[in-house]
């Protein structure tokens, strides 16, 4: 039983350039979280989606970050026109629903992608 | 309101030792409380969590002590190893609402032999 896969591992862009970030949450997962690790400091929420919709949203950047968890396919977190204050590690967690829909506690983390913005 | 204070921020402690970290929290609103465990390159892993229902659980080497009045919760490793040797975040969320937890900054352990 697959964990959550994350890809890149390793990512590095020249400013201005775009990211994309995908992750793949556990199996029977339909709650996909992001948070952000900058060196030094703890995680960071930065969105919270389901299947096609997103929850919450009230971590993300108002400008050139954006998030998807599409019907098919994994979860996307794309960063647009980087700059270097976005190099940090970039971590997707998932979680199962309970049977009331809503979720049980424990979130299941990736590995992280780290960027690094030159 | 949102923040959960961790500290401190690195412990060295001798093999067979006990670990000590602290947290405290403002938002009444939070009634669950986890500590994840992290290895460099890796993400965080669920190490015990607690509900305020209780003050004190134990897994294994591993305990959360809990304090509702004073809104303050630690984590003790006994007979600590360098196996431990990890970054330690406590976390606090609303039980069952969105999951969202609100780290703390971490505390980097070392276990020496």
């Amino acid at each position: 039983n697959a964990g959550v896969m994350q890809n890149p591992r390793h990512l590095v862009r020249r400013r201005g350039q775009e990211a994309r970030l995908r992750c793949s949450p556990m199996k029977g997962h339909s709650h996909v979280y992001w948070y952000r690790q900058l060196p030094e400091e703890g995680l960071k929420f930065m969105v919270y989606l389901q299947k096609e919709n997103i929850i919450d949203e009230s971590g993300m950047p108002k400008e050139r970050f954006s998030a998807e968890f599409p019907k098919e396919g994994p979860s996307i977190l794309r960063i647009q026109q980087v700059v270097r204050g976005d190099s940090a590690a970039y971590f997707c967690a998932s979680s199962p629903p309970n049977k009331a829909g809503s979720n049980t506690g424990e979130l299941f983390f990736g590995e992280g992608s780290r960027l690094t913005v030159l | 309101q949102q923040q959960v204070k961790q500290s401190p921020q690195s412990l060295i402690v001798q093999k067979g030792g006990i670990s000590i970290i602290n947290c405290a929290y403002e938002n009444t609103a939070f009634d669950y409380f986890p500590w994840y465990q992290q290895f460099p390159g890796k993400g965080p892993a669920l190490l015990i969590a607690i509900r305020p229902d209780v003050s004190e659980k134990k897994e294994g080497r591993f305990t959360i002590s809990f304090n509702k009045s004073a809104k303050q919760f630690s984590l003790h490793i006994m007979d600590s190893q360098p196996g431990d040797s990890a970054t330690y975040f406590c976390a606090a969320s609303p039980w069952g609402a969105t999951n969202k937890l609100i780290f703390g900054t971490g505390t980097l352990l070392a276990v020496q032999p």
